[in-house]
């Protein structure tokens, strides 16, 4: 399978604690996104990478949430003290400049 | 005013019928356009890239009006797998911004 690959596919947790969701995008993309998806929602943007540098990142990412992209590959996307707010489908997507965007299954986070 | 904004739906039609989308977009720096589908608890996936004022993809066709804003998606001859929620997605060169998406059921 060669498309974008997230894991876990859905994460239950207790209030407070951490979590970190991974994914690995299509090899020959260098652009990287993540989003946050609510029910009834559009995704919401958090941020981007193009290869391993973190372009932009939303007013929506607060101090607890921060993301990663080491080598330019795959990402991390870390969430310190989870708050039952924070409960969402977490969503990758990766793409070439200006080119088309794929999405990952994404991650379903509960926070209990 | 929302960056993207969509015709709120649900659309309930009978199959085999036409049923058009609309969505306007704020950013008049939006280079390229899209609409997604994503069925229920699944990701959006790619239906259509709309780069100039419009194209045709079989029984999809999107238009674009860069002076109003404004894109549009028409189905025409829908199928009961055509039921889904279609985002509209315009893009200014780094980042994808989706709208809140329209809801079609296709019904028998």
């Amino acid at each position: 399978d060669t498309g974008v690959s997230q894991n876990p596919r859905h994460k239950i947790t207790k209030r407070g604690q951490n979590v970190t969701f991974r994914c690995d995008p299509i090899s020959e993309h260098n652009r990287l996104y993540w989003y946050r998806q609510t029910l009834g929602q559009g995704p919401e943007f958090l941020t981007y990478f193009q290869n391993e540098a973190q372009l932009e990142k939303s007013r929506l990412l607060s101090d607890r949430f921060s993301a990663e992209r080491p080598k330019g590959s795959f990402s991390t996307l870390e969430i310190q003290r989870t708050e039952q707010g924070d409960s969402a489908m977490y969503l990758c997507a990766s793409s070439r400049p200006r080119g088309d965007q794929y999405f990952g299954a994404g991650t379903r986070l509960s926070v209990l | 005013r929302k960056e993207v904004e969509q015709d709120p739906g649900p659309f309930n039609v009978p199959e085999g019928a036409t049923v058009a989308f609309n969505c306007t977009y704020s950013n008049s720096a939006s280079q390229s356009f899209f609409w997604y589908r994503q069925d229920c608890r699944k990701e959006p996936k790619l239906l259509m890239s709309v780069y100039s004022s419009g194209n045709e993809d079989g029984r999809f066709t999107a238009q674009l009006n860069r002076a109003s804003q404004y894109i549009s998606l028409l189905i025409r001859d829908s199928k009961l797998s055509d039921s889904a929620t279609y985002l509209c997605v315009p893009y200014d060169g780094q980042n994808f911004v989706f709208g809140p998406g329209t809801r079609l059921s296709v019904l028998p």
